[in-house]
């Protein structure tokens, strides 16, 4: 059974950046099978695709977000992670993570982390 | 990016009503679709992947059509536990995108 679990810093000051971390169990990070998103919602608002990561760390970056975004895999610890620099108000959000198995996107999801961009 | 316009925004049905979603696409998305239930304070779940795939577990009142813009999503009958937003995705070209979710009420 794949399990997703967030974890990061809930409060962020404006300007700095945004860290949070998937762990990943149930299944091999490193599986050809899965793709590997976050996603985040603001708070009364619906959900925005912030990109996806593969094993072999080839990304994709939503085009609206990709100048501020870093995604990253640890194979060895099983997790994936998420860098979002230079964040605003704007940025504060539940942020999920989620998988992706074959060509369907977003079979498994985390439970959420609430991230507040505050000074 | 695709536009993903959903309707109603909200709804408000009874127990053992038919429900229905629609969500339509700006362009052709074959049958690249997916729909979400999300429950208050909870992550969303998959219930239905290509347009019409019930995912495994997923009671079978939930069901799905459509492909090329045009998609529906149905709850045959209404259970009171289905109070959730619910959100169309499509993954036929990137960016993914959601539409903008339709509160249900019961």
């Amino acid at each position: 059974q794949l399990q997703l679990q967030e974890s990061g810093s809930g409060l962020v000051k404006p300007s700095q950046t945004l860290s949070l971390t998937c762990a990943v169990s149930g299944v091999s990070i490193s599986s050809d099978t899965y793709s590997w998103s976050w996603i985040r919602q603001p708070p009364g608002k619906g959900l925005e695709w912030i990109g996806y990561i593969y094993h072999t760390g080839s990304t994709y970056y939503n085009p609206s977000l990709e100048s501020r975004v870093t995604m990253s895999v640890d194979r060895s610890k099983n997790h994936f992670s998420l860098k979002l620099k230079s964040v605003t108000a704007a940025d504060t959000a539940v942020y999920y993570c989620a998988s992706g198995e074959t060509w369907i996107p977003f079979g498994s999801w985390g439970q959420g982390t609430l991230v507040t961009v505050s000074s | 990016d695709i536009q993903m316009t959903q309707s109603p925004s909200s709804l408000s049905a009874s127990v053992g009503d038919r429900v229905t979603i629609t969500c339509q696409a700006s362009q052709d998305i074959s049958n690249y679709l997916n729909w979400y239930q999300q429950k208050p304070g909870k992550a969303p779940k998959l219930l239905i992947y290509d347009a019409s795939n019930l995912q495994t577990g997923v009671p079978s009142r939930f069901s799905g059509s459509g492909s090329g813009t045009d998609f529906t999503f149905t709850i045959s009958s209404l259970q009171p536990e289905d109070l959730a937003t619910y959100y169309c995705l499509q993954y036929d070209n990137l960016p993914y995108t959601f539409g903008q979710g339709t509160k249900l009420e019961i």
